[in-house]
């Protein structure tokens, strides 16, 4: 079974500093793995992924996201954090595919809070 | 080229009621998932579908949840006999298909049981 971790439920960072939200995952194969955020009464937005290839991915809105396999973990990053990226991350998760499901298991979410 | 489409926004039912909640795809996509997400929690993944077929349910609670993709027009998520437990917002996502494909999330239902 895959599941993924968020250890932190809130993220407190000033405006201008660097942030980092923390993921860690469990798949039996290789992770498909993704990042997404959700604003207040919103549905979820896609920021980025990792399926093969270079581990440093980039995404949208300046965001990146680091894969290390060796330590199960996709940590998503941004060097410069804005009042406006204020909302809830969540990391995903998916087993490469060997045929049929395509379902994605999302961590608990972190709440990411950017203040002046 | 618009986005995922879920209808109703916002859905009040009292217990005993039915829900339906619709969900379009993006243009082009033909795998629609749906996903529930109760408050203060993650989403979980309810039910994997392609048009007339049902891939993957083993979210889906066995009682009184069903969902379907016809040929024609959006998929429906079904609640039966609603409970005040249902009271959730319910995600739709579609995807091309592809295996690295992201899933396109629309704005979600949020359902209310009296």
């Amino acid at each position: 079974a895959q599941s993924v971790a968020q250890p932190e439920d809130q993220v407190n960072v000033a405006e201008g500093n660097p942030l980092t939200v923390k993921c860690t995952y469990s798949v039996s194969g290789n992770p498909y793995l993704f990042w997404y955020v959700q604003y207040p009464n919103r549905g979820l937005q896609f920021l980025l992924k990792y399926i093969t290839g270079d581990n440093l991915v980039k995404g949208s809105y300046g965001f990146e996201a680091e894969f290390n396999k060796s330590q199960t973990s996709f940590h998503l990053k941004k060097p410069s954090a804005l009042v406006s990226d204020s909302a809830l991350y969540f990391c995903a998760v998916r087993d490469s595919p060997t045929g049929g499901g395509n379902k994605l298991t999302f961590g608990t979410g972190t709440q990411l809070k950017v203040e002046l | 080229n618009a986005g995922v489409m879920q209808n109703p926004r916002h859905l009040v039912r009292r217990r005993g009621q039915e829900a339906r909640l619709r969900c379009s795809p993006m243009k082009g996509h033909s795998h629609v998932y749906w996903y529930r997400q109760l408050p203060e929690e993650g989403l979980k993944f309810m039910v994997y579908l392609q048009k007339e077929n049902i891939i993957d349910e083993s979210g889906m609670p066995k009682e009184r949840f069903s969902a379907e993709f016809p040929k024609e027009g959006p998929s429906i998520l079904r609640i039966q006999q609603v409970v005040r437990g249902d009271s959730a917002a319910y995600f739709c996502a579609s995807s091309p298909g592809l295996a690295d494909n992201e899933q396109f999330f629309g704005p979600g239902t949020r359902l209310t049981v009296l």
